[in-house]
């Protein structure tokens, strides 16, 4: 069975742009969550989705949000990119309690 | 609100000996998961071993043990014959089993980078 795939794995974008990145969870898992993870502050909750609704959200500014699809892949977009942005933006999907990630997404801001 | 800590940043141990890195954690609730992740330079995040704080037994995974303290509030994960592979930061990670409204999601505490000498 294929493992979680976020793409693109490397991004690149300037102050003020929005980036959109993508996350395929497991066949079958429903539940899909996104952290994010920097040198200074750790590993962060973002936000978590279950057929297709936001069950969670972290303590993020509103330039933040996702969104899942009834396929269960979700989407999380950052608008007004700004240099704190710059991370490894992580997601991963659950059947039953068991988190498993994906590979992750490096978004640098310049 | 949650907290997971780990209090040792950095620990060393020679290849094929035991290690045990420690985490602890605050919670008010009584059901809930709890996770050790292995993170390698590649940074891809690698669950290494669960825990349901219903289950009294402790989990294990071939070289990889816990022993989970309920009262305590502690979790700590147990390598034995440690491998050159085993390298990497360890997290340690806290779950409510009960989701909806609210800050959820993994808990993760600030990590352990284990370190292995040949």
């Amino acid at each position: 069975k294929a493992g979680v795939t976020q793409t693109p794995r490397y991004l690149i974008k300037t102050r003020g742009q929005q980036v959109t990145l993508s996350c395929s969870p497991i066949s079958g898992h429903r539940s899909v969550s996104w952290y994010q993870q920097t040198p200074g502050q750790g590993l962060q909750f973002l936000f978590e989705y279950f057929s297709e609704t936001q069950r969670n959200k972290g303590n993020f500014p509103g330039r933040f949000s996702g969104r899942q699809f009834s396929n269960s892949r979700s989407e999380m977009n950052v608008s007004t990119l700004e240099l704190g942005d710059s991370a490894l933006y992580l997601c991963a999907s659950s059947l039953r309690g068991g988190w498993l990630f994906g590979p992750g997404t490096r978004l640098t801001v310049l | 609100a949650q907290t997971v800590t780990q209090s040792q940043p950095e620990m060393s141990v020679q290849e094929a000996e035991t290690v045990t890195l420690s985490c602890t954690y605050d919670t008010s609730e009584s059901d809930y998961y709890l996770f050790w992740y292995k993170q390698p330079p590649s940074r891809q995040m690698i669950l290494v071993i669960r825990q349901e704080a219903y289950k009294q037994q402790n989990a294990t995974e071939n070289r990889f043990s816990v022993n989970f303290q309920k009262a305590a509030k502690s979790f700590s994960l147990k390598i034995s014959d440690s491998q050159l592979g085993d390298a990497a930061m360890y997290f340690c990670a806290y779950r409510t089993m009960y989701s909806g409204g609210g800050a959820d999601g993994l808990t993760f505490g600030k990590g352990t980078h284990l370190i292995i000498q040949p």
